[in-house]
């Protein structure tokens, strides 16, 4: 079974610029996460879809960023404009949401911003 | 919302030492699981254990509900068991907060 996939892996963009970022689920899983981790601390959530409806968007900051997951499946995540404080590694999960363990996350390998 | 502390925030160990890292949580938990960062920034699932024991080769877990609390065991640490140790939660909801992480060193 193919895990979560994303791209870029790596990306460098000077302040002001825009940026995407993409996420391809585990194929069948109904929730997908977006996360925010900057260096030396953990993962905090920015949007949370289940199928291509939003659930949580709380801390996702909305004059700048934004996020769609069209069709219930594969996500793309946007920053414009950006600014020096966005370099993070930006991460997406997914889950099942069916069974024991229906909200059990599964992580991609993360996209790395740095922002100049 | 709910509130996650992880102890000890840092660990050098070394290898064949065991050790035990804490995951505190303000509130009931519906989901738990425990995560490990390697170096390259990947997270790697542990255990999913909002409740019980479960083991898996030289690591295992346990979360008492009632007391707010989960333990992850490693036994006989490996340098390939450095890296982050993330605890994560929901309660009532299913947004997961993230531990503050257990930053974990084994010397060969």
């Amino acid at each position: 079974e193919a895990g979560v996939a994303q791209s870029p892996r790596y990306k460098i963009i000077e302040k002001r610029q825009s940026v995407a970022f993409w996420c391809n689920p585990i194929s069948g899983h109904a929730t997908l996460y977006w996360y925010q981790q900057i260096l030396g601390q953990g993962p905090k959530l920015l949007i949370q879809f289940q199928n291509n409806g939003v659930v949580d968007d709380s801390q996702l900051p909305k004059d700048r960023f934004s996020a769609e997951r069209l069709k219930g499946v594969d996500s793309t995540l946007k920053i414009q404009p950006a600014k020096l404080e966005d370099s993070a590694v930006y991460l997406c999960a997914s889950s099942i949401n069916t069974g024991l363990a229906g909200y059990e996350q599964y992580f991609g390998p993360g996209t790395r911003l740095t922002v100049t | 919302g709910i509130q996650v502390e992880q102890s000890p925030p840092d660990l050098i160990l070394q290898e064949g030492a065991n050790s035990t890292l804490r995951c505190n949580f303000s509130d009931s938990v519906n989901n738990l699981q425990w995560f490990h960062q390697n170096p390259w920034g990947q997270l790697i699932n542990l255990f999913y254990i909002p409740s019980g024991t479960k083991q898996n080769g030289r690591l295992s877990a346990t979360t008492v509900a009632t007391e707010r609390y989960s333990l992850l065991y490693i036994s006989s640490s490996q340098t390939t068991d450095s890296g982050v140790y993330f605890c994560a939660a929901t309660s009532g909801t299913y947004k997961y907060i993230f531990g503050t992480g257990t930053r974990l060193k084994v010397l060969a």
